[in-house]
Parts: C-alpha cells; structure tokens; sequence
C-alpha cells in the first residue's frame, strides 16, 4: 500500500497553461505538505495544510494555489505555467502539526515546462 | 531562524569502507533534527531523527547519527558502506516550535565496487 501518492508522476505542458497535481496519503495524518526541488536538488517547502486548515505559504506566487478537500488529499493547481515552474514537486504528511513529526513524501511529479 | 549546511556536496567511498556525511545546523529553539535519504528518482525516506531523548540516534539500515549540541553537529555514519546506500542524503533541521523543515543542500554518495 502506498502510503502518499502523487498523480501524475510526469508532466510535461507549454507554457501559459493550467495544470494540477493531485496528492492522497491514507496514514490519517492530519498535516499535509508541498514541497519543491529545484535543478539543484534543493528542496523548500512550499504550502502546509493542517486538518484542511492552511498553516504555512511560503514565498510563492499567487499562480500556485493548493486546495484541501479533506484531511487525506492536498492538490496543487498551478495557473499560467511559467519555464521556471519546471521542478520536481513532493506532497508530504505527518501525524501532526509540528516540528518534531517525522514527513512521510510521496513519490514526486516531474513538471516540465516547455 | 533554523538553517542546516551540510559541508560536502560529493562523497565518494569504496564497499566496505565507513561512511561520514557531515552536517552542521542553526536554529533558536532546541531542534529536531532528521537524515532523510533519495535514492535516484524516488520520493525521501527518513533514514533517523533526534528529537532531544538519546543524543546517539540509530536509523534505518545500520546508519546512526550523533548530536553534539557544543559543536552544532549532527553528522551521519555508517561502519560499512554498501552499494545499495548510493543516493543523496539531506540533512534537515525543524524547530519544535514550528512546522517547518528546513532542507540542505544535499550531499551526494557514491559507493564504489
């Protein structure tokens, strides 16, 4: 079973376009994360959600807009793609809010933008 | 504010051998600290994390950390290297205070046969 999931894994769009990315952990967890790592495999948070509840937004532009459905899914829509959106992105959760909880991540989603 | 500089970009060793990645933090508040491990296209797995109990941390697959808070230290060791601990290592620092993990920069290992 896997415990966060990211659809789709790749992603390959032009620019100016609207795309999303989905993100489901089944571990119950009440806090959910995106994370981004760029060329350099340098990874920043982005966004956190704690019981749907938006706790963290980084320095992000306002095209990125994550949404929370319930507990268990955090998405990411990013509008009006631009080539320094290309990045590798990972959803992450934890059992709770705070620093000392271990963040489980997914697997990533490969955003090329052309 | 909390920062982490793990001081080598590449480390390169051969089976068998030890293994130490070095990491370096900074934070206001009495940290957590964690070693998380990628392997070439894959998602981060949390190899081990400090929390403020035992200040020798024993992690997945036979790594084990040791935080010393006089040097601000908290590197990562293996007694023997093996092929399959190829990957890159991040270094990650989080306040209890917060909810943020603070990534470095990464340091890449290479197990030579």
């Amino acid at each position: 079973d896997t415990a966060v999931s990211q659809t789709p894994k790749y992603l390959v769009t032009q620019m100016g376009n609207d795309k999303s990315i989905k993100c489901e952990q089944n571990l119950g967890h009440d806090t959910m994360y995106w994370y981004k790592q760029d060329s350099k495999k340098f990874l920043k948070i982005m966004f956190s959600y704690n019981n749907k509840e938006l706790i963290i937004n980084e320095t992000v532009p306002n095209r990125f807009s994550p949404k929370s459905p319930d507990k268990a899914h955090l998405n990411l829509h990013i509008n009006s793609l631009e080539l320094g959106d290309s990045a590798v992105y990972f959803c992450a959760s934890s059992q709770e809010y705070g620093g000392r909880y271990e963040q489980f991540f997914g697997p990533g989603t490969r955003l090329t933008v052309l | 504010a909390q920062s982490v500089t793990q001081l080598d970009s590449h480390v390169s060793v051969s089976e068998g051998t030890p293994v130490l990645l070095r990491c370096n933090y900074s934070s206001s508040y009495s940290p957590s600290l964690f070693w998380y491990v990628q392997h070439p296209n894959k998602g981060l797995q949390l190899l081990l994390k400090y929390t403020s109990a035992a200040t020798l941390v024993k992690g997945i697959n036979g790594f084990e950390a040791e935080f010393k808070k006089s040097e601000t230290s908290f590197h990562l060791t293996k007694p023997s290297a093996h092929m399959s601990d190829a990957a890159e290592y991040f270094c990650v620092v989080s306040d209890s205070y917060g909810n943020k993990l603070v990534f470095g920069a990464g340091t890449i290992l290479r197990v030579k046969s």
